[in-house]
């Protein structure tokens, strides 16, 4: 167990649907990544918060949207969904705000969109 | 901008063969490298890091060095066995808010 947790592990839904995946981070960890795994992409980062806030952005779908709540833990949105969307996602936590020490990966959320 | 590139994989070993997965980076300046290790099912885990120029990461007997002069950060490990068979992802961070993931190499370890 990583200490970050995500929830729900698979989901299926139906394009057009919206959902919602769920991540806690490590205790003490402020920092909360997104990521996509799909087979053609790789991992592809998505976006990152930082105590509450947003820091960065990467390749993230305006149909997507993500945030942190006061007690860390991060939710992301996935509207108006597409058959390309179906991937692997992941939630890592750090203590920092860089990256350079690495970060703490949980066991991902695999979306199927049918 | 930055990347990573990996050997393609697949790569198939018997036990106890040596293992060596090439890495080799583009930054512009000098970014922490790391190993990252995927079985199957499961979410990625640090396996080693290296912060700079010279330094060794270890773990669970494997070994990557930083090598500034070839922008290389290639992994070995001298006896495989078959519960390290998995996926390897080379990365590396500027300092910045994301770790840039190399393809993923997968490694099966025959019996």
């Amino acid at each position: 167990d990583s200490g970050v947790t995500q929830t729900p592990k698979h989901l299926i839904t139906a394009t057009g649907q919206r959902v919602t995946l769920r991540c806690s981070p490590r205790s003490g960890d402020l920092s909360v990544y997104w990521y996509q795994q799909s087979l053609d992409q790789g991992l592809q980062f998505l976006i990152q918060y930082y105590n509450g806030e947003e820091r960065a952005k990467g390749n993230i779908l305006e149909r997507f949207s993500a945030q942190q709540f006061p007690d860390l833990h991060s939710e992301l949105n996935l509207s108006s969904l597409e058959l390309g969307d179906s991937a692997l996602y992941f939630c890592a936590s750090s203590v920092e705000e860089s990256s350079d020490y690495g970060y703490t990966f949980g066991s991902g959320t695999r979306l199927t969109v049918v | 901008g930055d990347s990573v590139t990996q050997m393609e994989g697949p790569v198939t070993l018997s036990e106890e063969a040596f293992l060596t997965i090439n890495c080799t980076y583009t930054a512009t300046g000098y970014p922490s490298l790391f190993w990252y290790v995927q079985y199957p099912g499961e979410g990625l885990q640090l396996l080693l890091k290296a912060t700079k120029a010279d330094d060794k990461g270890s773990n669970k007997g494997f070994e990557a060095t930083y090598r500034k002069e070839t922008t290389s950060f290639h992994l070995e490990k001298g006896s495989v066995q078959v519960s390290d068979s998995a996926v390897y992802f080379c990365a590396l961070s500027e300092g910045d808010y994301k770790l840039s993931f190399g393809a993923g190499t997968t490694v099966t370890v025959r019996a």
